[in-house]
């Protein structure tokens, strides 16, 4: 199946500052999305974003699909921010949601 | 109105036995699946249905049986409990068969003692 690899594992960040989260891919892919699991566990769906750009808020999202990346912005980061956030990817040539999740980013923000 | 929702929250139980797992959306979505989260938080599918559907079964002991009586439920039962079993177990849907937009429940946490 297709490798996804996020950087950094572990991030940890005053309130108020700003962070770039990466997830490369080893294969062409049609569908990319990025999930926040809170402190409590729950997933959140962030963004859907094969390619492009998309903003929500304080967080922006870009995949560049022809280089296998994507990164996800934090700007003016919260407490409310902590928790692991993921990457996901469905390759290519499938149709079904056979979705390849990365390792995550573990992200610690501090008052 | 919580838009996956699955029960129990928390399932503690002795080696051995059968447990289920059940889970509901009540977003008209078409597919539901079952994710399994280790204990190093990595994420892998497990099964898939689309309108009630068998369509992605990965690798998982047969003791591992999902049932889906309607497209709004998708049930995981579990028989013969081992120690490696423990884990959290996420529901999920999606409207399509393509899992763009995925939707999770808020997971159950299973120990198997």
């Amino acid at each position: 199946g297709i490798q996804v690899e996020q950087s950094p594992p572990d991030l940890i960040l005053q309130e108020g500052a700003n962070s770039t989260l990466r997830c490369n891919f080893s294969d062409s892919v049609n569908n990319l999305q990025w999930f926040h699991q809170n402190p409590w566990g729950q997933l959140i769906n962030l963004f859907y974003i094969p390619s492009g750009t998309k903003q929500n808020g304080r967080l922006s999202a870009t995949t560049v699909a022809t280089e296998r990346y994507s990164l996800l912005y934090i700007s003016s980061s919260q407490t409310t921010d902590s928790g692991v956030y993921f990457c996901a990817v469905l390759d290519r040539g499938s149709t079904l949601g056979r979705l390849y999740f990365g390792r995550g980013t573990q992200l610690t923000v501090w008052p | 109105d919580t838009a996956v929702s699955q029960t129990p929250k928390y399932l503690v139980t002795q080696m051995g036995n059968d447990k289920s797992i059940k889970c509901e959306q009540n977003l008209g979505h078409d597919t539901m699946y079952w994710y399994k989260q280790d204990s190093k938080k990595f994420l892998k599918i497990m099964f898939s249905y689309n309108n009630k559907e068998l369509i992605i079964n990965e690798t998982v002991p047969n003791r591992f049986s999902p049932k889906s009586p309607d497209k709004a439920h998708l049930n995981l039962h579990i028989n013969s409990l081992e120690l490696g079993d423990s884990a959290v177990y996420f529901c999920a849907s999606s409207q399509g068969r393509d899992g763009r937009k995925l939707l999770f429940g808020s997971g159950t946490q299973l120990s198997v003692l």
